[in-house]
C-alpha cells in the first residue's frame, strides 16, 4: 500500500555541523513533498516543499533533494543549531488524492551543544 | 496572519465518555483537515473538508467519529463514544484549496 518511511528513527549531530535525513516513498504518482519539523507539545511546522518536476529546492539553510529514480527524499540542514532539535516528517502528497498527504514515521534529531 | 487554533489543547476523559474538539482554520483557508497523531507516528488523515463539503472521510472510524464544518470556517471534531485507543493528539491543518497545508497546535486527549 501507500507508505512514506524513513531509514533513521534517530539522528545525533553536533551544533555546527550538517545534517541529512532521509525519506522513502512508495507512490510514483505523487508530485508533491513537504518537510515539517515537530517540536515537542506543537503542531507540525512547514519547512520546505518540492514539486515532482524539480530535484533540488533551496531555502534559508534547508535544501530538500528529489530523487524520484530510486524514489527519495531528504532534508539537508546546513550549521545545525540546537533550535533545529525536533522531530522531522516527510509528508507525500498524491496527484489525484485531492490534497491528501501521506505521513511518514519521523526522524528524531538532536543536536549536541 | 493569525495560525490555525485549535481548543482545548488538553482533555483526558475515560472511555465511553464523548468529547469534542474545535478547530478554527487561517482565514480565507478553505481546505480543512483533521489528522490523528498517535505517540511516535506520523499524523494521519482523519477526514477533509473543501469549504463545507467533505472531500475524503475514508479513514474516520464512522461508528464513533463525526465531524462537521456547517458554515465552511470552523469545524468541530466529535468522539463518541471514546476507547483507550483513541488516545492521542488531534491536528487540524487548513490551506488555501490543497495547497500546503499549516496545522494548529493539536489537542491532547488521554482516555482512561
Amino acid at each position: 500500500g501507500e507508505s512514506v518511511g524513513l531509514h533513521l528513527p534517530t539522528l545525533s549531530v553536533q551544533e555546527g555541523d550538517n545534517s541529512i535525513i532521509n525519506c522513502a516513498y512508495s507512490n510514483s504518482a505523487s508530485d508533491y513533498f513537504i518537510w515539517y519539523k515537530q517540536e515537542s507539545g506543537k503542531g507540525p511546522q512547514f519547512i520546505i516543499d518540492i514539486r515532482s518536476n524539480m530535484d533540488k529546492r533551496q531555502g534559508q539553510r534547508v535544501t530538500v533533494l528529489l530523487n524520484k529514480t530510486v524514489k527519495h527524499l531528504s532534508l539537508q540542514i546546513a550549521a545545525t543549531q540546537p533550535g533545529d532539535s525536533a522531530v522531522y516528517f516527510c509528508a507525500e502528497n498524491i496527484g489525484n488524492q485531492g490534497g491528501k498527504l501521506i505521513f511518514g514515521q519521523g526522524t528524531e534529531l538532536s543536536v549536541k551543544p | 496572519e493569525a495560525g490555525v487554533a485549535q481548543s482545548p489543547r488538553y482533555k483526558i476523559i475515560e472511555k465511553r465518555q464523548s468529547v469534542a474538539f474545535w478547530c478554527n482554520p487561517i482565514s480565507g483557508h478553505a481546505t480543512l483537515y483533521w489528522y490523528q497523531q498517535i505517540l511516535g507516528q506520523g499524523p494521519k488523515l482523519l477526514i477533509q473538508f473543501q469549504n463545507n463539503g467533505v472531500v475524503d472521510d475514508s479513514q474516520l472510524p464512522k461508528d464513533r467519529f463525526s465531524a462537521e464544518r456547517l458554515k465552511g470556517v470552523d469545524s468541530t471534531l466529535k468522539i463518541q463514544p471514546a476507547k483507550l485507543e483513541d488516545s492521542a493528539v488531534y491536528l487540524c491543518a487548513s490551506s488555501r484549496q490543497q495547497e500546503t497545508q499549516y496545522f494548529g497546535p493539536g489537542t491532547r486527549l488521554l482516555v482512561l
